[in-house]
């Protein structure tokens, strides 16, 4: 079975500091792993993905996330963030081609000017 | 731009109607969908997976008669949820699968209130 935490409900930070949402998953095997964003009333929006090779993945809108095997983490990063960027934000997880995508509760990110 | 069109954005209807919500798959032929349900403030929930020329999978727990799903062709999938009532209301998103090792995309959703 695999499974995503997301510690928290919201995060708040101030315009231009440094964005840190967790997320940490338990697979039985090799993960794939991704973050979406969703503002209101809307769909999710892809981020990055993690599948396989580089652990740093980087990806939209100046974000980036570590995947880190020893701490089964996949913490999602952006190094000064914009009023634009408050949203829900989601971690999934993916235990293979054809199986299902688990979701994280999501979080909540709150930018102060 | 969007490959995955959602069709309506928002339903306001009388309990006891039945709503039919549209997903279509833009450029591509996606032979997998995902409905999901989202309540405020919460994750999604995955309803079914939709195949195309065959019966929908459910997950447990979802009534199969209350939220009947059809996927007649590569690019649509439909969900209709059948005597809506007021616990019904929610937000449904459906997504596509369209290639192996790749991510899915989203619809931008369905907010459905049941008076």
């Amino acid at each position: 079975a695999q499974s995503v935490t997301q510690l928290g409900s919201h995060v708040s930070v101030s315009e231009g500091a440094l964005v840190l949402l967790r997320c940490n998953y338990s697979s039985s095997v090799p993960p794939y792993l991704f973050w979406y964003v969703q503002y209101p009333n809307q769909g999710l929006q892809l981020l990055l993905k993690y599948t396989t090779g580089a652990t740093l993945v980087k990806g939209i809108n100046g974000f980036e996330a570590e995947f880190k095997k020893s701490e089964t983490s996949f913490h999602l990063t952006k190094p000064s963030a914009h009023m634009s960027d408050a949203a829900e934000y989601f971690c999934a997880v993916r235990t293979g081609a054809n199986s299902k995508l688990t979701f994280g509760k999501g979080i909540t990110l709150s930018v102060r000017p | 731009g969007a490959v995955v069109s959602q069709h309506p954005s928002w339903v306001i209807c009388k309990s006891g109607t039945s709503v039919k919500i549209e997903c279509r798959s833009l450029d591509f032929q996606a032979t997998t969908m995902f409905w999901y349900r989202q309540f405020p403030k919460q994750s999604l929930m995955l309803m079914a997976t939709s195949n195309e020329g065959s019966k929908a999978t459910y997950e447990q727990g979802v009534e199969k008669d209350k939220f009947l799903i059809n996927h007649a062709s590569l690019t649509l999938s439909t969900l209709t949820v059948t005597s809506a009532h007021p616990e019904d209301s929610s937000f449904y998103i459906c997504s596509t699968k369209f290639q192996e090792n790749q991510p899915q995309h989203f619809g931008d959703g369905t907010r459905l209130s049941i008076l």
